[in-house]
């Protein structure tokens, strides 16, 4: 089955504890994005990776970082937390090419709370 | 760059009412086109999408959409809702596969029973 894997799936943390979330794919898809949903604003891009190596900033990175060295895994990270990066945060996947290309496949979520 | 607008922030039917949800890109270029639709607490999933051929396309759940590239449109329409179609509805689009692809700020839907 086709899955895109988050963990955890909600978190509680405080200013400035460093946090990593990760993300999985089983399918060998070449694309991962990892987006946050917040109300009234829908999903924004923070960052996305053409391929292993490869990463690249969306619209709202400043805060984030990530890293791909490998297919399969594209871990978010929270240097220093702040209040304004609690939301909901989604991970993504698709194919570059081939009649599957362009559908994201998207995790269950990531609810992060910064106190 | 590329933009997405979603007219309709929130729209309330009752059930079996007939349902239509604008969407409008900004690109000038060949686009891709999805709907992704989020059910309470769950992420999101594909309604449908346009590559390319017929501009009316059938999606899952008895939803199909229309792209009238005059006016850079993709509506999503349903003939009647039920309550189950409750929800929080997204248009997207990219330029192509190898490209970002970029969401409307969503519509809500409340279907009543």
């Amino acid at each position: 089955e086709a899955q895109v894997t988050q963990n955890p799936r909600y978190l509680i943390t405080v200013t400035g504890k460093k946090l990593t979330v990760t993300c999985s794919q089983n399918m060998n898809h070449e694309y991962m994005s990892w987006y946050r949903q917040d109300p009234g604003l829908g999903l924004r891009q923070i960052y996305y990776s053409m391929n292993v190596e490869v990463t690249d900033k969306g619209d709202v990175p400043e805060g984030y970082k990530v890293s791909r060295k490998e297919k399969r895994n594209f871990p978010l990270i929270l240097e220093s937390p702040s209040p304004n990066q609690t939301s909901l945060y989604f991970c993504a996947a698709r194919k570059t090419s081939g009649s599957l290309a362009g559908e994201l496949f998207f995790g269950e979520g990531s609810r992060l709370t910064v106190l | 760059a590329q933009s997405v607008s979603q007219h309709n922030h929130h729209v309330i039917l009752s059930e079996a009412a007939s349902l239509e949800l604008g969407c409008n890109y900004s690109y000038g270029g060949t686009v891709n086109l999805f709907w992704y639709v989020q059910y309470p607490g769950q992420h999101l999933q594909l309604l449908l999408k346009y590559f390319s051929g017929d501009p009316l396309v059938k999606g899952i759940k008895g939803f199909e959409a229309e792209f009238i590239k005059s006016k850079f449109s993709f509506n999503l329409r349903k003939p009647s809702v039920q309550w189950s179609d409750t929800a929080e509805y997204f248009c997207a689009v990219n330029a192509g596969a190898g490209t970002a692809l970029i969401f409307g700020k969503g519509t809500t839907l409340s279907v009543s029973s």
